[in-house]
């Protein structure tokens, strides 16, 4: 039983690029939150997925977006990099949004 | 806002000794309190959790308390071991959006 997986492991961009993460949730589950852990810090919520609508949404400006497909794997995409946006993504998924969340290994992102 | 605030950042121990890390959060409307274990590089991963409707729940070595008057919860490692050590994290969830604290780094000595 696959627990949950994210692509790519650690990308390197530049200032004002775009960038696409991708989530794949544990088997059985259908709901997918998205975290940015900053160095040192704890996760900070960005939004969460059901149902292929994003559900909630954390403080979080609209250059942060995503999407859910329905095979409930998602992806988060970040518009006009900043320096600030160098962070660990962390994906959780849910069996449903009020259940436990499992975490993903995370992508790790540098912007230059 | 919401807020969850994390004691202490850092706690250092003896092995064998036991641990406790503490947190208090802002919205009373909270109802899950999950805490998450992160080594270096890797995912957090949940030890334990606790619903509003109990006060304590064991696992083992690891317990949580809840004191939702005043908005306290708390984890609790006993016989403490090297593997132990690493960044514990609490969080506190109203609507399914999980709020963290700011982490306590836990270093067990042998």
């Amino acid at each position: 039983d696959a627990g949950v997986t994210q692509s790519p492991t650690h990308l390197i961009k530049t200032r004002g690029q775009q960038v696409t993460l991708r989530c794949s949730p544990k088997s059985g589950h259908d709901t997918v939150s998205w975290y940015q852990q900053a160095l040192g810090q704890g996760p900070q919520f960005i939004f969460q997925y059901y149902e292929e609508e994003e559900r909630q949404r954390g403080n979080f400006p609209d250059r942060f977006s995503g999407h859910q497909f329905p095979n409930y794997s998602s992806e988060l995409n970040v518009n006009a990099l900043l320096l600030g946006d160098s962070a660990l993504y962390l994906c959780a998924s849910s069996s449903v949004p009020q259940e436990t969340q499992y975490f993903g290994p995370g992508t790790r992102l540098l912007v230059l | 806002g919401e807020n969850v605030e994390q004691h202490p950042s850092t706690l250092s121990v003896q092995e064998g000794d036991s641990a406790v890390i503490k947190c208090t959060y802002s919205d009373s409307a909270s109802n899950y309190f999950p805490w998450y274990k992160q080594e270096l590089g890797k995912r957090p991963q949940l030890i334990i959790d606790i619903r509003s409707n109990v006060g304590e729940k064991k696992d083992q070595r690891i317990a949580v308390t809840l004191n939702k008057t005043a908005k306290h919860f708390s984890l609790h490692i006993t016989e403490t071991q090297p593997e132990d050590s690493a960044v514990y994290f609490c969080a506190a969830s109203y609507t399914d959006k999980l709020i963290f604290g700011t982490g306590t780094r836990l270093q067990v000595f042998p």
